[in-house]
């Protein structure tokens, strides 16, 4: 298994629409849940940090499920400017690695008018 | 903007030669990480370091080193390139290593032929 797995998409919706992304994880003692937004051929940037009791900012919310080890993204009204791939990323917190994090491969979101 | 800087933006090298690349981290960073990311894949931890000592290493052969100066900025060298090392490379900087969140660089982009 993976160390951190994504919906493999892409996700083709219209502006508007509710898109949900999921991403899990296989080290139970991972501390910290990101998620980037990647534009074609840019740096990943920080969308959100993931919270134990989830968290909101604007249109998007991230949620947290420890038991089941995953997280997602729900990204509500989409924007054609929400094009982009959204990567998860985890903290393993494994002592040969510092504090790395370890990404899945990312989802791809098309929003289309 | 994250305030990582990254230099060169663009490079091509040919197989069996030797690359240096450059990251200027975030002010008050003293945390720098390197990644390698391949097309269409998330990226990949290569190592990190924390005020100037090496602090965790991922799976990448020993032609991958690094360095970390007094300023906090680092330098990621490749020898014996192969084509394989073609990819975007991507510095983050965090303020230490607690599992904090990191903000990327614009990365260079290594072509390999």
């Amino acid at each position: 298994r993976k160390e951190v797995e994504q919906d493999p998409g892409p996700f083709n919706v219209p502006e508007g629409a509710t898109v949900a992304f999921n991403c899990t994880y296989s080290n139970s003692a991972s501390q910290s849940f990101f998620w980037y937004r990647q534009d074609c051929r840019k740096e990943p940037k920080l969308l959100m940090s993931v919270y134990s009791s989830g968290n909101e900012d604007g249109r998007f919310t991230a949620q947290l499920n420890r038991a089941s080890q995953y997280i997602s993204l729900l990204i509500r009204d989409s924007k054609l400017s929400d094009s982009a791939t959204y990567l998860c990323a985890v903290n393993p917190v494994d002592g040969q690695a510092g504090t790395a994090l370890i990404f899945g491969k990312g989802t791809t979101l098309s929003v289309s008018s | 903007e994250t305030g990582v800087t990254q230099s060169p933006t663009h490079l091509i090298k040919t197989r069996g030669q030797q690359v240096t690349l450059r990251c200027s981290s975030q002010s008050g960073h003293n945390t720098v990480s390197w990644y390698q990311q391949a097309l269409g894949q998330g990226p990949q931890f290569i190592f990190q370091y924390y005020r100037e000592e090496e602090n965790g290493r991922g799976n990448f052969p020993p032609r991958f080193s690094g360095l970390q100066f007094p300023n906090y900025s680092s330098e990621l060298n490749v020898n014996a390139l192969e084509l394989d090392d073609s990819a975007l490379y991507l510095c983050a900087s965090s303020p230490g290593t607690l599992q904090e969140t990191q903000y990327f660089g614009p990365g260079t982009r290594l072509l390999v032929l």
